[in-house]
Protein backbone atom coordinates (compact mmCIF):
# COMPACT_ATOMS: atom_id res chain seq x y z
CA UNK A 1 0.00 0.00 0.00
CA UNK A 2 1.15 3.45 -0.76
CA UNK A 3 1.87 5.14 2.60
CA UNK A 4 0.69 8.96 3.00
CA UNK A 5 3.17 11.01 5.27
CA UNK A 6 1.76 14.89 6.26
CA UNK A 7 3.44 17.40 8.32
CA UNK A 8 3.73 19.49 10.05
CA UNK A 9 1.03 18.11 12.43
CA UNK A 10 -0.32 21.20 14.13
CA UNK A 11 0.30 24.72 12.57
CA UNK A 12 -0.02 28.01 14.38
CA UNK A 13 -0.89 30.98 11.90
CA UNK A 14 -2.70 34.18 12.78
CA UNK A 15 -5.21 35.67 9.77
CA UNK A 16 -3.40 37.01 7.09
CA UNK A 17 -0.89 34.62 7.25
CA UNK A 18 0.69 32.51 4.30
CA UNK A 19 0.80 28.97 5.31
CA UNK A 20 2.47 25.35 3.77
CA UNK A 21 1.56 22.29 4.58
CA UNK A 22 3.95 19.08 2.77
CA UNK A 23 2.46 15.33 1.66
CA UNK A 24 4.88 12.94 0.89
CA UNK A 25 3.62 9.51 -0.77
CA UNK A 26 6.07 6.42 -0.58
CA UNK A 27 6.02 5.88 -4.14
CA UNK A 28 5.40 7.67 -7.06
CA UNK A 29 1.73 8.84 -7.27
CA UNK A 30 2.45 11.12 -10.34
CA UNK A 31 -0.43 13.64 -9.94
CA UNK A 32 -3.26 11.17 -8.39
CA UNK A 33 -3.47 13.85 -4.83
CA UNK A 34 -6.09 15.71 -3.39
CA UNK A 35 -6.12 17.88 -0.51
CA UNK A 36 -9.26 18.13 1.77
CA UNK A 37 -10.43 20.72 4.64
CA UNK A 38 -12.28 19.12 7.24
CA UNK A 39 -14.03 20.97 10.28
CA UNK A 40 -16.00 18.81 13.21
CA UNK A 41 -19.24 18.18 12.63
CA UNK A 42 -19.31 18.89 9.11
CA UNK A 43 -18.85 16.80 5.45
CA UNK A 44 -14.86 16.95 4.63
CA UNK A 45 -14.81 19.07 1.62
CA UNK A 46 -12.38 18.98 -1.56
CA UNK A 47 -10.37 21.45 -2.00
CA UNK A 48 -8.08 20.55 -4.89
CA UNK A 49 -6.99 17.62 -7.03
CA UNK A 50 -4.88 16.45 -9.47
CA UNK A 51 -2.45 17.91 -7.01
CA UNK A 52 -2.75 21.32 -8.52
CA UNK A 53 -6.50 21.68 -9.85
CA UNK A 54 -9.12 23.72 -7.85
CA UNK A 55 -12.02 22.75 -7.15
CA UNK A 56 -15.17 24.62 -8.31
CA UNK A 57 -16.11 27.16 -5.83
CA UNK A 58 -13.11 26.88 -3.57
CA UNK A 59 -11.05 30.45 -2.90
CA UNK A 60 -7.60 31.14 -5.30
CA UNK A 61 -5.71 31.71 -1.83
CA UNK A 62 -6.02 27.74 -1.49
CA UNK A 63 -3.27 25.94 -4.57
CA UNK A 64 -1.63 23.10 -4.32
CA UNK A 65 1.65 21.40 -6.34
CA UNK A 66 3.80 18.88 -6.59
CA UNK A 67 4.28 15.42 -8.36
CA UNK A 68 5.38 12.42 -7.87
CA UNK A 69 5.95 11.37 -4.26
CA UNK A 70 6.12 15.29 -3.01
CA UNK A 71 3.35 17.97 -2.84
CA UNK A 72 2.25 21.12 -0.95
CA UNK A 73 -1.01 22.80 0.04
CA UNK A 74 -0.58 26.51 0.43
CA UNK A 75 -3.14 29.02 1.98
CA UNK A 76 -2.44 32.16 1.52
CA UNK A 77 -3.97 35.21 3.10
CA UNK A 78 -5.43 33.07 5.93
CA UNK A 79 -8.96 33.58 6.96
CA UNK A 80 -10.86 33.17 10.31
CA UNK A 81 -12.55 30.30 8.05
CA UNK A 82 -9.75 28.68 7.30
CA UNK A 83 -8.86 27.42 10.72
CA UNK A 84 -9.44 23.66 10.16
CA UNK A 85 -7.64 20.31 9.82
CA UNK A 86 -6.59 19.60 6.28
CA UNK A 87 -6.09 16.14 4.74
CA UNK A 88 -4.23 14.70 1.82
CA UNK A 89 -5.08 11.70 0.14
CA UNK A 90 -3.77 10.04 -2.78
CA UNK A 91 -5.95 7.80 -5.81
CA UNK A 92 -3.64 6.60 -7.67
CA UNK A 93 -4.70 2.97 -6.37
CA UNK A 94 -7.13 1.45 -4.62
CA UNK A 95 -6.61 0.90 -1.36
CA UNK A 96 -6.83 4.97 -1.52
CA UNK A 97 -4.59 6.48 1.88
CA UNK A 98 -4.60 9.68 3.73
CA UNK A 99 -2.03 11.38 5.42
CA UNK A 100 -2.39 12.18 9.01
CA UNK A 101 -3.74 15.34 8.52
CA UNK A 102 -2.66 18.93 9.96
CA UNK A 103 -4.96 21.18 12.70
CA UNK A 104 -4.63 24.33 11.16
CA UNK A 105 -5.23 26.87 14.49
CA UNK A 106 -4.89 30.28 15.29
CA UNK B 1 -27.00 20.30 -5.08
CA UNK B 2 -25.11 17.05 -4.02
CA UNK B 3 -26.61 15.70 -1.31
CA UNK B 4 -25.40 12.19 0.51
CA UNK B 5 -27.42 11.38 3.80
CA UNK B 6 -25.34 8.60 5.78
CA UNK B 7 -28.07 6.65 8.35
CA UNK B 8 -27.93 3.63 10.47
CA UNK B 9 -25.46 4.10 12.94
CA UNK B 10 -25.95 3.65 16.63
CA UNK B 11 -24.54 1.79 20.06
CA UNK B 12 -23.72 -2.40 18.69
CA UNK B 13 -21.49 -4.93 20.91
CA UNK B 14 -18.81 -6.55 19.96
CA UNK B 15 -19.31 -9.78 17.23
CA UNK B 16 -22.41 -7.84 16.10
CA UNK B 17 -23.57 -6.45 12.91
CA UNK B 18 -25.25 -3.07 11.94
CA UNK B 19 -26.47 -1.83 8.14
CA UNK B 20 -25.38 1.91 7.03
CA UNK B 21 -27.40 3.46 4.65
CA UNK B 22 -26.41 6.37 2.70
CA UNK B 23 -29.12 8.43 0.39
CA UNK B 24 -28.07 10.47 -2.43
CA UNK B 25 -29.80 12.85 -3.93
CA UNK B 26 -28.32 16.15 -6.64
CA UNK B 27 -27.05 14.05 -9.15
CA UNK B 28 -27.34 10.56 -11.43
CA UNK B 29 -26.19 8.28 -8.93
CA UNK B 30 -26.24 5.42 -11.14
CA UNK B 31 -23.54 7.38 -13.18
CA UNK B 32 -20.99 7.61 -10.26
CA UNK B 33 -18.48 4.98 -8.52
CA UNK B 34 -19.25 5.38 -4.74
CA UNK B 35 -16.81 4.94 -1.43
CA UNK B 36 -17.28 4.18 2.29
CA UNK B 37 -14.79 6.16 4.13
CA UNK B 38 -14.39 6.49 8.11
CA UNK B 39 -12.86 8.12 10.74
CA UNK B 40 -12.03 6.55 14.45
CA UNK B 41 -11.76 9.18 17.59
CA UNK B 42 -8.74 10.82 17.42
CA UNK B 43 -7.83 9.71 14.25
CA UNK B 44 -7.33 9.76 10.62
CA UNK B 45 -9.21 9.18 7.85
CA UNK B 46 -9.47 5.47 6.55
CA UNK B 47 -10.61 4.51 3.05
CA UNK B 48 -12.81 0.92 3.29
CA UNK B 49 -14.70 0.26 0.21
CA UNK B 50 -15.34 1.50 -3.38
CA UNK B 51 -18.43 -0.05 -5.55
CA UNK B 52 -18.45 0.87 -9.80
CA UNK B 53 -21.63 2.12 -10.74
CA UNK B 54 -23.11 -1.64 -11.89
CA UNK B 55 -21.75 -2.85 -8.84
CA UNK B 56 -19.07 -5.19 -10.00
CA UNK B 57 -15.25 -5.13 -9.60
CA UNK B 58 -15.84 -4.43 -5.88
CA UNK B 59 -12.20 -3.12 -3.41
CA UNK B 60 -12.11 -3.48 -0.01
CA UNK B 61 -9.11 -2.32 2.32
CA UNK B 62 -7.53 -5.13 4.39
CA UNK B 63 -9.16 -4.08 7.85
CA UNK B 64 -12.44 -4.95 6.48
CA UNK B 65 -11.78 -7.32 3.82
CA UNK B 66 -14.35 -10.53 4.39
CA UNK B 67 -16.13 -8.28 7.20
CA UNK B 68 -17.88 -5.96 5.75
CA UNK B 69 -20.04 -5.77 2.13
CA UNK B 70 -20.36 -2.98 0.07
CA UNK B 71 -23.29 -2.74 -2.04
CA UNK B 72 -25.85 -0.21 -4.02
CA UNK B 73 -29.49 0.01 -5.29
CA UNK B 74 -29.57 2.41 -8.53
CA UNK B 75 -32.84 2.12 -8.76
CA UNK B 76 -33.39 3.66 -5.10
CA UNK B 77 -30.42 6.25 -5.13
CA UNK B 78 -28.56 4.43 -2.18
CA UNK B 79 -25.27 3.25 -0.76
CA UNK B 80 -25.20 0.58 1.57
CA UNK B 81 -22.32 -0.41 4.07
CA UNK B 82 -23.11 -4.45 6.03
CA UNK B 83 -20.99 -4.31 9.01
CA UNK B 84 -20.38 -7.85 10.44
CA UNK B 85 -17.99 -9.91 13.50
CA UNK B 86 -17.78 -5.88 14.25
CA UNK B 87 -14.58 -5.03 16.83
CA UNK B 88 -13.93 -1.96 19.23
CA UNK B 89 -11.67 -0.77 16.84
CA UNK B 90 -14.01 -0.43 14.10
CA UNK B 91 -16.01 2.36 16.43
CA UNK B 92 -15.80 5.38 14.05
CA UNK B 93 -17.79 7.82 11.70
CA UNK B 94 -18.27 6.55 8.73
CA UNK B 95 -18.87 8.59 5.42
CA UNK B 96 -20.44 8.17 2.26
CA UNK B 97 -18.53 9.64 -0.33
CA UNK B 98 -18.63 9.91 -3.95
CA UNK B 99 -15.52 9.07 -7.03
CA UNK B 100 -15.76 11.95 -9.67
CA UNK B 101 -15.26 10.82 -12.76
CA UNK B 102 -11.14 10.96 -12.37
CA UNK B 103 -11.56 8.74 -9.27
CA UNK B 104 -10.79 11.25 -6.39
CA UNK B 105 -13.47 11.64 -3.88
CA UNK B 106 -15.33 14.87 -4.60
CA UNK B 107 -18.77 15.00 -2.42
CA UNK B 108 -18.51 13.49 1.35
CA UNK B 109 -21.90 13.24 3.48
CA UNK B 110 -21.51 14.22 7.13
CA UNK B 111 -21.22 10.78 8.49
CA UNK B 112 -23.07 8.50 10.41
CA UNK B 113 -21.22 7.39 13.96
CA UNK B 114 -21.02 3.81 14.86
CA UNK B 115 -19.78 2.68 18.23
CA UNK B 116 -18.79 -0.75 19.84
CA UNK B 117 -18.49 -1.65 22.88
CA UNK B 118 -18.65 -4.58 25.10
Amino acid sequence: DIQMTQSPSTLSASVGDRVTITCRASQTIHSYLAWYQHKPGKAPKLLIYKASSLQTGVPSRFSGSGYATEFTLTISDLQPDDFAVYFCQHFHTYPYTFGQGTKLEI
Amino acid sequence: EVQLVESGGRLVQIGGSLRLSCAASGFNFDEYDMNWVRQAPGKGLEWLSHIPTRGDSIDYADSVKGRFTISRDNARNSLFLQLTSLRAEDTATYYCVRSSSWYYLDYWGQGTLVTVSS
